[in-house]
């Protein structure tokens, strides 16, 4: 149980280009979704906390326009990436808060900025 | 202080020995620890959960709690090639759904057959 699925696995887009990243929650309700980034060689870093039917909690000095967090409903957060840049290339991961098994991660995402 | 701090490593060790995994927190980091194994290009998969002073045993894992000083250990006994991955050490305070982690850099192991 507990399973998030996240799409797409990797994606590669043009600089100015958004993306559109999925989490869903396959088997139970979340009305939380935790969105971090890592880069390489780097530890996970939260990013932003979605709520469904609110919005989104940022952390300092993550910027709100450029990483836009939709929870539209309780199975489904998505992070839109907009007008990416090649900075912004890094592995993007959703987690789930923590149910019997602890915190359930999606698979990742890896965004390549070219 | 960083609220996780953790040895980066890497760290090697020779298959069937153990592997000993370190990481110390502040206060703003408490309550309930976990260790992740992640393997390159993947995501996070959780290993141990520990919440109590003392220590947790899972097989050939066992974590060690030590709130007073503001530690927390992974050990990983016959350590096997599969083993090699990076471990996060991760803290989080408890209560809500806006439960937050904050991990470590992670400490890179490497079972050499």
């Amino acid at each position: 149980g507990a399973v998030v699925s996240q799409h797409p696995s990797w994606v590669i887009c043009k600089s100015g280009t958004s993306v559109k990243i999925e989490c869903r929650s396959l088997d139970f309700q979340a009305t939380t979704m935790f969105w971090y980034r890592q880069f390489p060689k780097q530890s996970l870093m939260l990013m932003a906390t979605s709520n469904e039917g609110s919005k989104a909690t940022y952390e300092q000095g993550v910027e709100k326009d450029k990483f836009l967090i939709n929870h539209a409903s309780l199975t489904l957060s998505t992070l839109t990436v907009t007008s990416a840049h090649p900075e912004d290339s890094s592995f993007y991961i959703c987690s789930a808060p923590p149910g019997p098994h602890g915190y359930t991660f999606g698979s990742g995402t890896r965004l390549t900025v070219v | 202080q960083k609220e996780v701090e953790q040895n980066s490593g890497p760290l090697s060790v020779p298959e069937g020995a153990i592997a000993s995994l370190n990481c110390t927190y502040s206060d703003r980091v408490s309550q309930s620890f976990f260790w992740y194994r992640q393997y390159s290009g993947k995501s996070p998969e959780l290993i141990m959960s520990i919440y109590s002073n003392g220590d947790k045993e899972d097989g050939r894992f066992t974590a060690q709690l030590n709130k007073a000083s503001q530690y927390v250990s992974l050990l990983i006994r016959d350590s096997q090639p599969s083993d090699s991955a990076t471990y996060l050490c991760a803290g989080g305070k408890s209560g809500g759904s806006n439960y937050k982690l904050t991990f470590g850099k992670g400490t890179l192991l490497t079972v050499n057959p």
